[in-house]
C-alpha cells in the first residue's frame, strides 16, 4: 500500500526565516510525485511534479527536490501570503494515475 | 474561468436526506477523479472516471455513493441516506490526456446535521 508521511504537522516562521518541509514516501514505482498549496476552504492548487531522484523544480521562493525515499519543499525567504497548508502526493506506476497524499504541513509565516 | 468548478460549494443537510454534487473540467480533460478530505487529512480517493466510463472505485465509496460521467463531460456524485460521517469536502480533480498534473477544484463542502 502506498503511504506518504509529512512532517511536521505545523510550522511557524518569521518572515524571511527559511525552512524545509519534508515528504516520506513509500510507493510500489513512482510515476510522480507532486506538491499542492492548499488555503482554508480551497482545493489544492498544484506547484510541482518530480519524477526522478535528484531532480529539482522552483518556483518563486519555493524549490522542491526529490530523493528515492522523500522529498522537500524548501521555502526560502517566506512572506506572510506563503501561509498555507503544502500537501505532498505520490503517483504509482500501477493502476490509474490516482493520488496518494499526505496529511500536510500547515505553514503559518508571521510578518 | 478555465479551471474546474463545482456546484454547490457549500451544503447543508439533515442526515438521511439525499445529496447530489457536480463536477465541471477543464475543457478536453479526459480523466476525472472525486476525492473526500477531512479536517486535518490529505484528501483520500473515492472514484476514477476516464470520458464516460468509470473504471476505479475505492473501497471507501460505500454503496450509498454513486457517481457518473455521461458523455464524457460534467460528473456527478450522489450521496443517498446520509450520515454524520459523511460530512467532509468532496473535491473534483481533472487531468489532460498524456499528462500526469491533477487540477482541483474548489470543492464542495458538506455538512451532515
Amino acid at each position: 500500500e502506498d503511504q506518504v508521511t509529512q512532517s511536521p504537522e505545523a510550522l511557524r516562521l518569521q518572515e524571511g526565516e527559511s525552512s524545509s518541509l519534508n515528504c516520506s514516501y513509500t510507493v510500489s514505482g513512482l510515476r510522480g510525485l507532486f506538491w499542492y498549496r492548499q488555503d482554508p476552504g480551497k482545493g489544492p492548487e498544484f506547484l510541482f511534479t518530480l519524477y526522478s531522484a535528484g531532480e529539482e523544480k522552483e518556483k518563486e521562493r519555493l524549490k522542491a527536490t526529490l530523493t528515492k525515499k522523500e522529498s522537500f519543499l524548501h521555502i526560502t525567504a517566506p512572506k506572510p501570503e506563503d501561509s498555507a497548508t503544502y500537501l505532498c502526493a505520490v503517483q504509482a506506476m500501477r493502476g490509474y494515475s490516482t493520488l496518494t497524499f499526505g496529511k500536510g504541513t500547515m505553514l503559518l509565516v508571521s510578518p | 474561468d478555465t479551471g474546474v468548478s463545482q456546484d454547490p460549494r457549500h451544503k447543508i443537510t439533515k442526515r438521511g436526506q439525499n445529496v447530489t454534487f457536480r463536477c465541471d473540467p477543464i475543457s478536453e480533460h479526459n480523466r476525472l477523479y472525486w476525492y473526500r478530505q477531512t479536517l486535518g487529512q490529505g484528501p483520500e480517493f473515492l472514484t476514477y472516471f476516464q470520458n464516460e466510463a468509470q473504471l476505479e472505485k475505492s473501497r471507501l465509496l460505500s454503496d450509498r455513493f454513486s457517481a457518473e460521467r455521461p458523455k464524457g463531460s460534467f460528473s456527478t456524485l450522489e450521496i443517498q441516506r446520509t450520515e454524520q460521517g459523511d460530512s467532509a469536502m468532496y473535491l473534483c480533480a481533472t487531468q489532460g490526456a498524456g499528462v500526469n498534473e491533477q487540477f482541483f477544484g474548489p470543492g464542495t463542502r458538506l455538512t451532515v446535521l
